[in-house]
């Protein structure tokens, strides 16, 4: 089983800043790599996949960095429907997600 | 409208079954896997099953393997999901989900908003 490990738990952002979302795998997973947004009350929602690749009506201030076992999101120029949980989901075998990481209003 | 949804949720003592359904619009359905992916109350997501296009291949998270059968008809464009003996720790919302064919783009573009499951005495 491919355990992914988010970091921080929680990130405490003002709007208008940037924010920047890990995820470790505990193998390597090449890109196989997918990101979440989850909004209270609502299922999540794909962000990414490969990686880097935005999914359909994503904004670009969503960027998707790595490979291996290190990836990051980072959303820059936060807005207000922004702050959410975030998961990572990999692909590379039986599909497993982190945790999450919550980006709260600093 | 492309869509999702999913019915059949509800409150379920422990050891009984429950089958779960959902229903797709608006895109082909016989051309895509479909999923089942489970969030606990508080708690993260987990993968449960997925089904192969056509219905010829079935797999299964090990924590509910031997329990949950996953099935799907595409003539009616239905995805189910028949959950056996079931335990506290099945208590989750239960949504499906679509991805592409093959394991290596089994990611989920498309999900429904959810079924809740409880499993209490």
């Amino acid at each position: 089983e491919i355990v992914l490990t988010q970091s921080p738990a929680t990130l405490s952002v003002s709007p208008g800043e940037g924010a920047t979302l890990s995820c470790r795998a505990s193998q390597s997973i090449s890109s196989s790599l997918a990101w979440y947004q989850q909004r209270p009350g609502q299922p999540p929602r794909l962000l990414m996949y490969g990686v880097s690749t935005r999914a359909t009506a994503i904004p670009a201030r969503f960027s998707g960095s790595g490979s291996g076992t290190e990836f990051t999101l980072t959303i820059s120029s936060l807005q207000s429907e922004d702050f959410a949980v975030y998961f990572c989901q990999q692909y590379k075998s039986w599909p497993s997600f982190g945790q999450g990481t919550r980006l709260e209003f600093k | 409208q492309v869509q999702l949804v999913e019915s059949g949720g509800g409150v379920v003592l422990p050891g009984r079954s429950l089958r779960l359904s959902c229903a797709a619009s608006g895109f082909i359905f016989r051309s895509y896997a479909m999923h089942w992916v489970r969030q606990g109350p508080g708690k993260g997501l987990e993968w449960v099953a997925v089904i192969s296009y056509d219905g010829s291949n079935e797999f299964y998270a090990d924590s509910v393997k031997g329990r949950f059968t996953i099935s799907r008809d595409n003539s009616k464009n239905t995805l189910d999901l028949q959950m056996n003996s079931l335990r506290g720790d099945d208590t989750a919302i239960y949504y499906c989900a679509r991805s592409e064919n093959g394991y290596d783009h089994w990611y989920f573009d498309l999900r429904g908003r959810g079924t809740l499951v409880t499993v209490s005495s």
